[in-house]
């Protein structure tokens, strides 16, 4: 049972590339999301979603899209990345009872 | 909004030291509160949780007693190990899967 596979681990980006990061997930689990990491300022969401076909904005959404066409697959796009986008990057499922998230290994993305 | 402060770190312990990381929290309703693990180069994993008022979570020798009168949930110890170093996270969430995250704390344990 893989959990939540999140790909690349590593990436670094030219200021207005764009990239998407991969996650999927194996349990069935109906919710995903996804947060940035930064340091001294802890976990952030991004973007999550309820369902298929189903996303909304968190907190820090600016510059990010998502889409959730399969249970399994949540992807983050960077449009046009940024400096500031420079951080660690989780995603998350969490099964319909609600019993807690499972988080993904991370993928560490640096922008030049 | 709900927010959640933590202690600031790093914590750095002896092995078999007791160990405490406050942790408050601000919420308009009536959250879940969670408590996070992570390990060096890994993700988070999900340590204890407590749904509702004067719960107790408990795993691996950690607890944290959800007190709403205090607004606190604070993670105890009562003998760590070198394995029990990492950051902690402590969060909470109205939904159980937007989380809101304190900043984490940095826990060294030396043998």
């Amino acid at each position: 049972n893989a959990g939540v596979t999140q790909t690349p681990k590593f990436q670094v980006l030219k200021t207005g590339q764009s990239m998407t990061l991969q996650c999927a997930q194996d349990m069935n689990h109906e919710y995903m999301s996804w947060y940035r990491q930064d340091p001294g300022m802890g976990l952030r969401l991004i973007h999550y979603s309820v369902g298929a076909g189903i996303t909304d904005q968190g907190e820090v959404p600016n510059g990010y899209n998502v889409s959730r066409s399969t249970t399994e697959d949540f992807p983050l796009r960077l449009l046009s990345a940024a400096p500031s986008q420079t951080s660690v990057y989780f995603c998350a499922s969490t099964p319909s009872d609600r019993t807690g998230a499972f988080f993904g290994q991370g993928t560490r993305l640096t922008v030049v | 909004g709900d927010s959640v402060t933590q202690m600031e770190g790093p914590v750095t312990l002896s092995e078999e030291a007791f160990l405490t990381i406050n942790c408050t929290y601000t919420a308009t309703g009536y959250p879940s509160l969670f408590w996070y693990v992570q390990y060096p180069g890994e993700g988070l994993q999900l340590l204890l949780k407590a749904t509702k008022a004067d719960d107790k979570g408990s795993n691996k020798g950690f607890e944290a007693t959800y007190r709403k009168e205090t607004t606190s949930f604070h993670l105890e110890k009562g003998s760590v190990q070198v394995s029990d170093s990492a950051v902690y996270f402590c969060a909470l969430s109205e939904d159980d899967y937007k989380l809101s995250f304190g900043a984490g704390t940095t826990v060294t344990v030396r043998a």
